[in-house]
């Protein structure tokens, strides 16, 4: 099956540091990702969806300046938190897509902000 | 706009007994619904998926699930649980329709296996 991968799985950093986490795609390339948070005992929120080589689409109320997306190839796509604070801390997952298909998850990424 | 409810936050049941985990879903356009499993601190793993082929899905580890379009329904089910199913379970509608993308996720129930 479609594996993807997250890295690093765990991230510990100080408020006011920027934080960037990778997503990739192992055995296929993704036309698509997309990146989720999920705080303790909720569901995932769509935060952004990234199509490779153009910009991503927020969504409402995430902002754009402040979780930076890049979709540079069909297997990687990075998320970077920049000027971490406590509130940022959270699980982050990201998922890939080949065109309609099925989304594949990543394994998460736990970032927890001091 | 689409929309998945799933009825219970939490179900308990002792292993060996069936399991029943219940989704409503709202659409405009005609569904992809999925279920995925969550197990703890782990990213999601696809159980089963429904796109408008055969209404029953069969899925991995026992699962499957029943596409209701008159109920608009998408129930899971296991005959038999098993000590490992204990885990996050959420409900997931795709629409391919109407210019929409992603998924959209319901607020998951909590599964828990009495031995």
């Amino acid at each position: 099956g479609a594996v993807v991968s997250q890295h690093p799985s765990r991230v510990i950093c100080k408020s006011g540091t920027s934080v960037k986490i990778e997503c990739r795609s192992l055995d296929f390339q993704a036309t698509t990702m997309f990146w989720y948070r999920q705080f303790p005992k909720q569901s995932l929120m769509l935060m952004a969806t990234s199509n490779e080589g153009s910009k991503a689409t927020y969504e409402q109320g995430v902002e754009k300046d402040k979780f930076l997306i890049n979709h540079a190839s069909l297997t990687l796509s990075t998320l970077t938190v920049t000027s971490a604070h406590p509130e940022d801390s959270s699980f982050y997952i990201c998922s890939a897509r080949l065109y309609q298909e099925t989304q594949y998850f990543g394994p998460g990424t736990r970032l927890l902000v001091l | 706009a689409q929309s998945v409810t799933q009825l219970d936050s939490h179900v308990s049941v002792s292993e060996g007994t069936p399991v029943l985990l219940r989704c409503n879903y709202s659409s405009s356009y005609s569904p992809s619904l999925f279920w995925y499993v969550q197990h703890p601190n782990k990213g999601l793993q696809l159980l089963l998926k429904y796109t408008s082929a055969a209404t029953l899905v069969k899925g991995i580890n026992g699962f499957e699930a029943e596409f209701k379009k008159s109920e608009t329904s998408f129930h899971l089910t296991k005959p038999s649980a098993h000590m490992s199913d204990a885990a996050e379970y959420f409900c997931v509608v795709r629409t391919s329709g109407g210019g929409a993308d992603g998924l959209t996720f319901g607020k998951g129930t909590h599964l828990i296996i009495q031995p």
